[in-house]
């Protein structure tokens, strides 16, 4: 079965210091992975799909067969980036989309 | 922007009660799921649904739940009859395909 770990249950850093948040998975085939991100008082939002090979709000992250690895970094982390970040998997079977959730890190940064 | 609305925002129900948990996906979607998360523990997801019938379900979606499209816009999650173990906040979200799924604001269920 498909598993998703973030190692890291809270982040602490200042601002414009980097900031990496790890994603390790664990699944046979070939995976979809996604970060979500959920601000305070708001719903779950996706922040990146490694499909898009795309840079959002700063953030990017590379996925790594290798090191079954998925992690989300940012140079330079800003005030505004204080949330909630699941990283996600959906397994490549056609008729499967349901999403596999890592626990989740809460990201504080500091002035 | 579209939105997956939910309804109600918050909800508490005595143990034993029946529950129906609303969503309104996007409009143009053709796949629906429920996803839970227990105070604390990570997000699980529950079922998913498509072309009225359910098309993926996990262990934890048992005979006390189902779910439903009954008007060919609401999509909801009804619990038969609640446990304490069933407060959690239960998030709906939708998809066309295998593109992105779009997360309501979720429904807080208490159970008393």
């Amino acid at each position: 079965a498909q598993r998703v770990t973030q190692p890291e249950k809270l982040l602490s850093v200042f601002k414009g210091a980097p900031v990496e948040l790890k994603c390790n998975y664990s699944y046979s085939g070939s995976p979809e992975l996604f970060w979500y991100v959920q601000y305070s008082r708001q719903r779950l939002q996706l922040l990146l799909r490694h499909i898009s090979r795309e840079s959002i709000k700063g953030f990017t992250a590379d996925l790594n067969k290798g090191e079954t690895s998925f992690h989300l970094k940012k140079p330079f982390a800003q005030e505004e980036d204080s949330a909630m970040y699941y990283c996600a998997l959906r397994m490549e079977r056609s008729n499967d989309y349901k999403l596999s959730f890592g626990a989740g890190t809460t990201v504080t940064v500091r002035a | 922007e579209p939105e997956v609305t939910q309804t109600p925002s918050h909800q508490v129900t005595q143990m034993g009660q029946e529950v129906i948990l609303r969503c309104v996906p996007i409009s143009n979607h053709l796949y629906f799921y429920w996803y839970r998360q227990i105070l604390g523990q990570k997000v699980e997801f529950l079922v998913s649904f498509y072309n009225n019938e359910i098309s993926e379900k996990s262990e934890i979606f048992d005979d006390q739940f189902s779910v439903e499209r009954p008007d060919g816009s609401n999509f909801t999650l009804k619990i038969r009859s609640t446990k304490l173990e069933d407060s959690a906040m239960y998030f709906c979200a939708s998809s066309s395909g295998e593109n992105i799924q779009y997360f309501g604001a979720g429904t807080r269920l208490s159970v008393l």
